[in-house]
């Protein structure tokens, strides 16, 4: 059954720093999100994705963060320069337009030190 | 802004008996209302959705109620089983956008032998 990927699992880094974390949608899906889950609370929206742009964002996508589909299988989320409160785990989630259904991800926890 | 939020954080059923969990809304516009499986270490999974003109929809062991009334949604599950210990977050989308969802708090359901 087919799946969304991401990589890597766990990502540490130092506060200032940028991270790049990465995603693979499932290959038919048309629509593309991320999310963020601070530890314990609720699963808050960040970015949707649309025939190579994005669609909406909410209050927290700020400058600091971008996406980007490079190529026909990944999309990325990148944060330039991380703060303490960046740490979370962050999902992606695909799919075809006209669907309710988002599949997830698995998730990256990014923990910023 | 939206609000959905969950009238209980944790709930505990035995092994084989029915669960409910509930769900508070207070945004009118949503055009569908989902439920959403969130086991530990994993991204969240969709159970079941329901239309807003809807007031029951039923899946394999699972019933969503959705009251527009009082805004109140809740998820019925028949006979509890231990794989159903998870957090339940009811989400809605709303018409017009990408379809991003906006989920709410969350309820942890543990299963008990």
């Amino acid at each position: 059954e087919p799946e969304v990927t991401q990589t890597p699992s766990h990502q540490v880094t130092q506060m200032g720093q940028e991270v790049i974390l990465r995603c693979v949608p499932i290959s038919n899906h048309l629509y593309f999100y991320w999310y963020r889950q601070i530890l314990g609370q609720k699963v808050e929206f960040l970015v949707s994705f649309y025939n190579n742009e994005i669609s909406e964002k909410s209050e927290i996508f700020d400058d600091q963060f971008s996406v980007e589909r490079p190529d026909g299988s990944n999309f990325t989320l990148k944060i330039r320069s991380t703060k303490l409160e960046d740490s979370a785990m962050y999902f992606c989630a695909s799919n075809v337009r006209g669907y309710n259904e988002q599949f997830f991800g698995p998730g990256t926890r990014l923990t910023v030190l | 802004g939206e609000n959905v939020g969950l009238h209980l954080p944790t709930l505990s059923v035995q092994e084989g008996d029915n669960s409910i969990i509930n769900c508070a809304y207070s945004n009118s516009a949503s055009d569908y209302f989902i439920w959403y499986k969130q086991e530990s270490g994993k991204g969240p999974q969709f159970i079941i959705d329901i239309r807003s003109n809807m007031d029951k929809r039923q899946g394999q062991r699972v019933t969503v109620l959705l009251n527009k009334t009082v805004k109140h949604l809740s998820l019925q599950i028949a006979a509890t089983q231990p794989g159903d210990s998870a957090v339940y977050f009811c989400a809605e989308i709303t018409s017009g956008s990408a379809r991003q969802l906006t989920f709410g708090s969350g309820t942890q359901l543990t299963v008990l032998p």
